[in-house]
Order: structure tokens, then C-alpha cells, then sequence
């Protein structure tokens, strides 16, 4: 069974600032993909940022990335240069890289971003 | 519209009246889901379908039954609804297993 954890309710940031939203799993899959979604104030569920368990390289788009640790099996994500509509819900969810399986997600982060 | 369309948006219904909660995709997607988002809870799966005419449960199925005659449909029933079950319901679908996934816009659902 593959789980997430997160860790952190509520994060407060002004803008421009970086700030990082953490996350953790337990899966005892060899192969497994990490994702992370935004959820903003209309409901809508927005893709941000993939990371499959072999990639070497640490998964960035445009402003976010995404700090994976294997070891520790973390997979915090970056935002850098937050901006106000940044403001949201956010999740992360794991899901094995095999058949007949499902994205399991967290609780999610709210990120609210001042001016 | 090619999409991931839900429907309806906002429902309200009795307890123990039977409701439909209708996901329809364009992309002739083998993967469909779907999840429940409760505050506290983030979302948690109800009913996961590969192909059609295959299902399986997920973290939260009682209550619920789904079918998938067709790839491109994957209705939700709740057949007695309860208050437990408010909620706002959301269906995707993937293409691939290891794919992330496309969402509806939900549909936010009061038993009252």
C-alpha cells in the first residue's frame, strides 16, 4: 500500500520569496511516479510537476521543482518567486508504476502568498 | 469539447434517494477514477476503472456502485444517499498507467 504525508496544513510566504512544500511517501514499489497538483479557490485540479522513482535528475517546470530524496523518500516541492496567484491548496500523490493502480494523494498544503 | 466533462456541477438531494454523478471524456482514455474530496481528508479514491467493463474499489466504496459500458462514460451511483456522503466529487482519467491525470471540474454533491 503506498501512502502520502503531508506534514504542513498552512504555509505563508510574501511574494517573490521561494518556499517549499513538503511531502513524504511510503510505498514498497520499486517503481513509482510522484506528482504533485495544485487546487486554487475555483476548485479545479491543476498537473504542476512529475517525478518517476529512476530519474536521476531532479524534475523542474519553469518556477517548480521538485527536491526528491529517494532515500528518505521525499519529494518536497520548490516554488520559486511565489506570486499571488500561487495561492492554493496543494497535494501530493504517488502512484505505482504497475497495472490496476491509482494515484493515492495527501492531505494537502494551503500556500497563501502576500503581497 | 475535448475534455473531461462532469455533471452535473451542484446537486442536491434526500437521504436515501438514489443519485448519478455522470463523467464523460473525450480522449478515449482506458483509465477513468474516481475520488471524493472532504476537508481534513484531501481526496481519497472511491472506484477505478482500466477498460470497460472493468472496475475496481478504492479506499472509500461503500455506498457507491460505478459501471463503464462504454470508455468514454463512468457514472458514479450513490443508491441510498446518506449525509456522510456530502461532498464534492471528482472524476479523471489517464491514458497509461504511470500517466498523471486529467480532472473534471467536480461536482459538489449535498445530502441533506
Amino acid at each position: 500500500a503506498q501512502k502520502i504525508t503531508q506534514t504542513q496544513p498552512g504555509m505563508f510566504v510574501q511574494e517573490k520569496e521561494a518556499v517549499t512544500l513538503d511531502c513524504t511517501y511510503d510505498t514498497s514499489d520499486q517503481s513509482y511516479g510522484l506528482f504533485w497538483y495544485k487546487q486554487p479557490s475555483s476548485g479545479e485540479m491543476i498537473f504542476l510537476i512529475y517525478q518517476g522513482s529512476y530519474d536521476e535528475q531532479n524534475a523542474t517546470e519553469g518556477r517548480y521543482s521538485l527536491n526528491f530524496q529517494k532515500a528518505r523518500k521525499s519529494a518536497n516541492l520548490v516554488i520559486s518567486a511565489s506570486q499571488l496567484g500561487d495561492s492554493a491548496m496543494y497535494f501530493c500523490a504517488i502512484r505505482p508504476n504497475q497495472a490496476g493502480t491509482a494515484l493515492i494523494f495527501g492531505k494537502g498544503t494551503t500556500l497563501s502568498v502576500s503581497s | 469539447d475535448a475534455g473531461i466533462t462532469q455533471s452535473p456541477r451542484y446537486k442536491i438531494t434526500e437521504t436515501g434517494r438514489q443519485v448519478t454523478l455522470m463523467c464523460h471524456q473525450t480522449w478515449s482514455h482506458s483509465y477513468m477514477f474516481w475520488y471524493r474530496q472532504d476537508l481534513g481528508h484531501g481526496l481519497r479514491l472511491i472506484y477505478y476503472s482500466a477498460a470497460a467493463d472493468i472496475t475496481d474499489k478504492g479506499e472509500v466504496p461503500d455506498g457507491y456502485v460505478v459501471s463503464r459500458s462504454k470508455t468514454e462514460n463512468f457514472p458514479l451511483t450513490l443508491e441510498s444517499a446518506t449525509r456522510s456522503q456530502t461532498s464534492v466529487y471528482f472524476c479523471a482519467s489517464s491514458e497509461f498507467t504511470g500517466d498523471g491525470y486529467t480532472f473534471g471540474s467536480g461536482t459538489r454533491l449535498t445530502v441533506v
